[in-house]
């Protein structure tokens, strides 16, 4: 069966800790691995990785995808309050003749305190 | 601009009730799909569908039915078959590009059974 596992759950630092997140996933005919940020409502969309050990940064957040050890990791450094947030990994494989899905974990809850 | 657009923004539902979400998107892309979010957990997938006229239960379908007449339409009709139908509705929809997929979300519904 498909998954896709988080960890961890929930997660509280202080301003200017750095943090990691993980993706462990198994999923037929992984497609790509896609990092979301979700604080109120929509997830808003931060990474996307398709290829082994190709580090995508953007600010202080960065993320690296394993295809060997089937696992994507997300760094967040100098953490501030704006980045209390859920963090959703998601992966999509493919599966027949059709294209495939999303398939999401449960998300990392981040709480950053001053 | 394009995008999603889901209405309403909050719902409230009694018992006995089909209520029905709209999920409209201007970015003219195939796949669209439904998600719900429980606390603590993250997105399960309720329908998708690839292309217009066609659709495929997901993880969670029962209780829910949906329609594609449209290519830009996708609402999903939650039955009161749905025992437990109060939580946060989310669509997406989906830009196959490539090697890999780019899911776009609308802010969401959330629908509360009074």
């Amino acid at each position: 069966e498909d998954k896709v596992v988080q960890s961890p759950l929930s997660l509280v630092v202080h301003e200017g800790d750095t943090v990691t997140l993980n993706c462990s996933y198994e999923v037929t005919n992984f497609r790509s691995l896609l990092w979301y940020k979700q604080e109120k409502k929509a997830p808003t969309f931060l990474f996307m990785l398709t290829s082994s050990g190709i580090e995508k940064k953007s600010g202080r957040l960065s993320s690296i995808l394993d295809k060997k050890e089937l696992f994507s990791i997300l760094n967040i450094t100098a953490t501030q309050t704006g980045d209390s947030a859920v963090y959703l990994c998601a992966v999509e494989g493919n599966y027949g003749g059709s294209q495939g899905n999303l398939i999401f974990g449960k998300g990392t809850k981040l709480s950053v305190k001053p | 601009d394009g995008g999603i657009t889901q209405s309403p923004k909050y719902l409230f539902r009694k018992e006995g009730q089909n209520v029905t979400l709209s999920c409209e998107q201007n970015l003219n892309h195939d796949a669209m799909y439904w998600y719900r979010q429980d606390p603590g957990q993250g997105l399960r997938l309720i329908y998708y569908s690839q292309i217009v006229n066609d659709f495929q239960k997901g993880d969670i379908a029962e209780g829910y039915s949906v329609s594609r007449e449209k290519k830009e339409s996708f609402p999903l009709t939650v039955t009161s078959a749905q025992k437990n139908p109060t939580a946060f509705y989310l669509c997406a929809s989906i830009d196959r590009g490539g090697k890999a997929s780019w899911a776009f979300f609308g802010q969401g519904t959330r629908l509360t059974v009074v």
